[in-house]
């Protein structure tokens, strides 16, 4: 079954250092995608990056990059020069291959991100 | 460009009474989500609509649920009758077909006592 793991319940970064949050994930499918998504205390939900499973280079947005190893099934956020409002909750989903009109998302449990000034 | 808009962003209810939270997709968005969010179960998919039809509502917990997308610009999930364990916080999202992420509107945090 399709399923998305992130083993870190919470972590801690000095604000400008860099953060690696850890996502793993579960599928049988060739055809795939990966994202990340940022949840504030405010509540809302914020798409960060994608990446699918053919594409070449890891995916950047910014100061948020995709660091994507298919063989080991792990699509981890890198966040660089990490600011006070990075602090949030953070999310990996996975999309199923596609197929017609199917777009549902597996999503992770989430990592609670503290960013120290 | 204005967001998906959702509508009580606040909902406090006795049990049993009738809830319909309202969304707006992003237009020229074609696909439309309903998501609920509770700690115990994290975030789970209700219902989704492509072109105003339901493709896949295996989500939704029970009867006492209905989602309805009249026209491409409007939607709406109704919990009938309401219960204590339907507070959450409930999302719409919406994506265009030519793109995979979903853009997720502020939410509503429905509380039923």
């Amino acid at each position: 079954a399709q399923k998305i793991t992130q083993t870190q319940p919470g972590m801690f970064v000095q604000e400008k250092e860099a953060v690696t949050l850890d996502c793993t994930y579960d599928t049988s499918d060739q055809s795939y995608g990966l994202f990340w998504y940022k949840q504030p205390s405010s509540g809302e939900m914020i798409f960060l990056i994608y990446q699918g499973s053919y594409d070449e280079q890891n995916a950047t947005e910014g100061r948020y990059s995709l660091n994507f190893q298919k063989a080991r099934k792990s699509a981890n956020l890198v966040i660089s020069a990490s600011q006070l409002g990075d602090s949030a909750m953070y999310f990996c989903a996975m999309r199923e291959a596609y197929a017609g009109n199917n777009r549902k998302l597996i999503w992770g449990l989430g990592t609670s991100l503290a960013v120290n000034p | 460009d204005a967001g998906v808009i959702q509508s009580p962003r606040h909902e406090v209810t006795e049990m049993g009474q009738e809830v319909t939270l309202r969304c707006k997709p992003i237009s020229g968005h074609d696909y439309l989500f309903w998501y609920r969010q509770t700690m115990m179960r994290g975030l789970e998919l209700l219902i989704y609509f492509n072109n105003n039809v339901p493709i896949d509502d295996s989500g939704m917990p029970e009867d006492r649920f209905s989602a309805k997308m009249p026209n491409a610009s409007f939607s709406t999930l109704k919990i009938q009758p309401s219960e204590p364990r339907d507070s959450a916080v409930y999302f719409c999202a919406s994506s265009f077909k030519g793109l995979w992420e979903q853009y997720f509107g502020p939410g509503t945090r429905l509380t039923v006592t």
